[in-house]
């Protein structure tokens, strides 16, 4: 079976310093994957998507980048963070069905 | 105008009672369909995913679609205390599998 992880699980950083989030996915290939931020009461906001090594698609301008250096690998990174970046970080795999699949989040709180 | 629109409650519920969780969207080319679910401080988890038109029933829960009325629920009866979570609808046009979330429906079942 497939899992997804996200690590760290939480995070407090302080404004300007660099931010490295990490997903990866097990059980599957090739698959497609995506970085999404939630703020908190508000819908899931996509901001990276990835359908292979190398190959990253940004939905919004901001602060931040992905980069996805092995087939099962999706890296979220900033090298200043913002206090807008304050937010629950969520990393989903599909492999071109209809549905995503989610890992268990990151929550980013930005002082 | 929002793609899809979704009341964010909060709804409270006693144990027992059924439950209906509703979005509306506006664009007709949507055909893929789902109800994610998600519990406080975790990812979402997909719960229903239903294609096209119709009716999709899973143990206490059933997803509805009205493609004409452009609108989708989710039902769920003999609603118990562990089914207190955001609710989240998506949806897509397919292909390329870009999900649109509404802002999700928070609920809470009381014993």
């Amino acid at each position: 079976s497939q899992t997804i992880h996200q690590w760290p699980a939480t995070l407090v950083q302080p404004v300007g310093s660099p931010l490295s989030l990490e997903c990866t996915v097990e059980g599957t290939s090739n698959p497609n994957l995506y970085w999404y931020r939630q703020a908190a009461g508000r819908g899931l906001q996509l901001l990276f998507y990835s359908v292979g090594i190398g190959q990253i698609s940004s939905e919004v301008p901001q602060n931040l980048s992905a980069s996805r250096p092995q087939d099962r690998q999706f890296i979220l990174s900033s090298k200043k963070l913002l206090l807008s970046d304050s937010g629950f970080y969520l990393c989903a795999w599909d492999r071109g069905r209809e549905t995503q699949y989610f890992g268990p989040g990151t929550r980013l709180l930005v002082l | 105008q929002k793609e899809v629109e979704q009341d964010p409650g909060p709804l409270s519920v006693p144990e027992g009672a059924i439950v209906s969780l509703n979005c509306t969207y506006s664009n007709s080319a949507f055909q893929y369909f789902m109800w994610y679910r998600q519990y406080s401080r975790k990812g979402p988890e997909l719960l229903m995913y239903t294609y096209s038109s119709g009716n999709k029933e899973d143990g206490r829960f059933t997803a509805q679609v009205d493609k004409s009325s452009k609108y989708i629920s989710l039902f769920i009866r003999d609603s118990q205390p562990s089914d207190s979570a955001t609710y989240l609808c998506a949806m897509s046009v397919g292909g390329y599998n870009k999900l649109i979330f509404g802002a999700g429906t928070r609920l809470a079942v009381h014993p």
